[in-house]
């Protein structure tokens, strides 16, 4: 089956630890995305890459880092600089970052809990 | 900045009943625009994508509209079932960036 996968579904994090969250998608898809959700707002982009090796700043990159080696894998690390990182995160893959292409397709979300 | 607006937060129907949810933009540079269903604790499954040379889509019981001149979409859902619970967010697809933009969401409750 085609689709989006996340790893893990539930993260705790210590004060001062850096944590790595995991999403891999083999729908060959070229673009893909990180959100943030909290409650009550919306979705909120993190980091989104268009292509392997290449990736750009979202509206609420601080605090945050990703890497795109792979075309499947986009995985994103929070760091000790985010002050805040409660929070349930999304990763997205669409066809392409183009217009035509943005249909945007989710995997089933981690939930990082800072203790 | 475009703004993203859904009405109602929350809506509690009895089952059977047809209903509508509503998205509007603050800035009608929209170029397509996608229906989402999230599930408590869930990631987001999309239901309907309108491209930018359509007006609605339909799937099922699901029909969505867009219409850009007034930078409005609804989602109507008809004969509505509690397995229709849930939360449903619009996104749109700013001409200007590509990126989508999120409502935050209209949590519907079905009651059997």
């Amino acid at each position: 089956d085609g689709g989006i996968t996340q790893s893990p579904k539930y993260l705790f994090r210590k004060e001062g630890q850096n944590v790595t969250l995991s999403c891999e998608q083999n729908l060959n898809h070229d673009a893909m995305y990180w959100y943030r959700q909290d409650p009550g707002q919306g979705l909120r982009l993190i980091y989104y890459s268009q292509i392997v090796n290449d990736f750009q700043k979202g509206d609420i990159a601080e605090g945050y880092s990703v890497s795109r080696e792979k075309k499947e894998s986009f995985p994103l690390t929070v760091t000790s600089a985010q002050k805040n990182p409660t929070a349930f995160y999304l990763c997205a893959s669409s066809k392409g970052a183009g217009l035509s292409y943005n249909e945007q397709f989710f995997g089933p979300g981690t939930r990082l809990t800072v203790l | 900045k475009q703004e993203v607006t859904q009405i109602p937060a929350a809506l509690s129907v009895p089952e059977g009943e047809n209903l509508v949810l509503n998205c509007s933009f603050t800035d009608s540079a929209i170029y397509n625009l996608q229906w989402f269903r999230q599930d408590p604790g869930k990631g987001l499954t999309s239901l309907l994508l309108i491209q930018s040379s359509q007006r609605e889509q339909t799937s099922g019981r699901l029909n969505a509209s867009l219409d850009k001149s007034s930078g409005r979409s609804t989602l109507y859902i008809a004969a509505s079932q509690p397995g229709d619970s849930a939360t449903y967010l619009c996104a749109g697809g700013s001409s200007n960036t590509g990126k989508l933009i999120f409502g935050q969401g209209t949590t519907l409750q079905v009651k059997p």
